[in-house]
C-alpha cells in the first residue's frame, strides 16, 4: 500500500505563516485532505480537495499540491493552531484503502 | 445537529471480541459511506475499514483483515464493527468517519465528520 510522509515537528511564531508538507505517491492521484487534532479531541476536517475548507474552518488554513507533494499552510498562526496535523489520501497502489501521514506536532511559539 | 456517536469499547483480554457501534443523527446516513479509523496511545490515525452506503463494497486494512468485520444497519442509523482476536496491537480510540460527498453525491475523498471515540484495550 502507499506512503505518506510527513515532517514530525514544526515551529512557528505566532502570526508568521507555516507550510506543513506532506509527501507520497498517492498524491499523484489523488488531492490530499488534512486534519487538525488537539490532545484529547478528534481531529477535524480542515482542508480537501484541490483547496476547499468546510464550513467553520479560518480562511488563514489553504492547501496546495504539486506532483507528490501536498501542502497545508497556515497564514498568520494563531495560539490555537497548536495541534497535530495529519495528511490522507485514497490509497493508489490499486488497493481501495485510504493512507495516513504519520503526523506533524505544531508548536506556536 | 451532525452527529457520530460511538460505544462498546472497553478492556478485553488478548484473543477476545468486541463489538462497537456507532449511532449518527443529524444527516442522511444511508446516503454515506462510512468508516473506522483507530490511533494508539500516542500514534498517528491509521484508516481501518469502509463500507459504502448499502453495503455493497466493504474494504479492510491488511492489519485487520480477516478479523474484524464492518457493518450498518440503515434503517437504525447505525454503524458497527465486529472485532475478533484481538490482539494488543488493536488498543486504540475507534472513530467513526463519515465520507464527505458534493452536492452531487461525488466523493470529497475526506473524512468530513468524526465521533468523539471510543477506547479499546487489549491487555490480560
Amino acid at each position: 500500500s502507499s506512503e505518506l510522509t510527513q515532517d514530525p515537528a514544526v515551529s512557528v511564531a505566532l502570526g508568521q505563516t507555516v507550510r506543513i508538507t506532506c509527501q507520497g505517491d498517492s498524491l499523484r492521484s489523488y488531492y490530499a485532505s488534512w486534519y487538525q487534532q488537539k490532545p484529547g479531541q478528534a481531529p477535524v476536517l480542515v482542508i480537501y480537495g484541490k483547496n476547499n475548507r468546510p464550513s467553520g474552518i479560518p480562511d488563514r488554513f489553504s492547501g496546495s499540491s504539486s506532483g507528490n507533494t501536498a501542502s497545508l499552510t497556515i497564514t498568520g498562526a494563531q495560539a490555537e493552531d497548536e495541534a497535530d496535523y495529519y495528511c490522507n489520501s485514497r490509497d493508489s497502489s490499486g488497493n481501495p484503502d485510504w493512507v495516513f501521514g504519520g503526523g506533524t506536532k505544531l508548536t506556536v511559539l | 445537529e451532525v452527529q457520530l456517536v460511538e460505544s462498546g469499547g472497553g478492556l478485553v483480554k488478548p484473543g477476545g471480541s468486541l463489538r462497537l457501534s456507532c449511532a449518527a443523527s443529524g444527516f442522511t446516513f444511508s446516503s454515506y459511506s462510512m468508516n473506522w479509523v483507530r490511533q494508539a496511545p500516542g500514534k498517528g490515525l491509521e484508516w481501518v475499514s469502509s463500507i459504502s452506503s448499502s453495503s455493497s463494497y466493504i474494504y479492510y486494512a491488511d492489519s485487520v483483515k480477516g478479523r474484524f468485520t464492518i457493518s450498518r444497519d440503515n434503517a437504525k442509523n447505525s454503524l458497527y464493527l465486529q472485532m475478533n482476536s484481538l490482539r494488543a496491537e488493536d488498543t486504540a480510540v475507534y472513530y467513526c468517519a463519515r465520507e464527505g460527498v458534493d452536492s452531487y453525491g461525488y466523493s470529497r475523498h475526506a473524512f468530513d465528520i468524526w465521533g468523539q471515540g471510543t477506547m479499546v484495550t487489549v491487555s490480560s
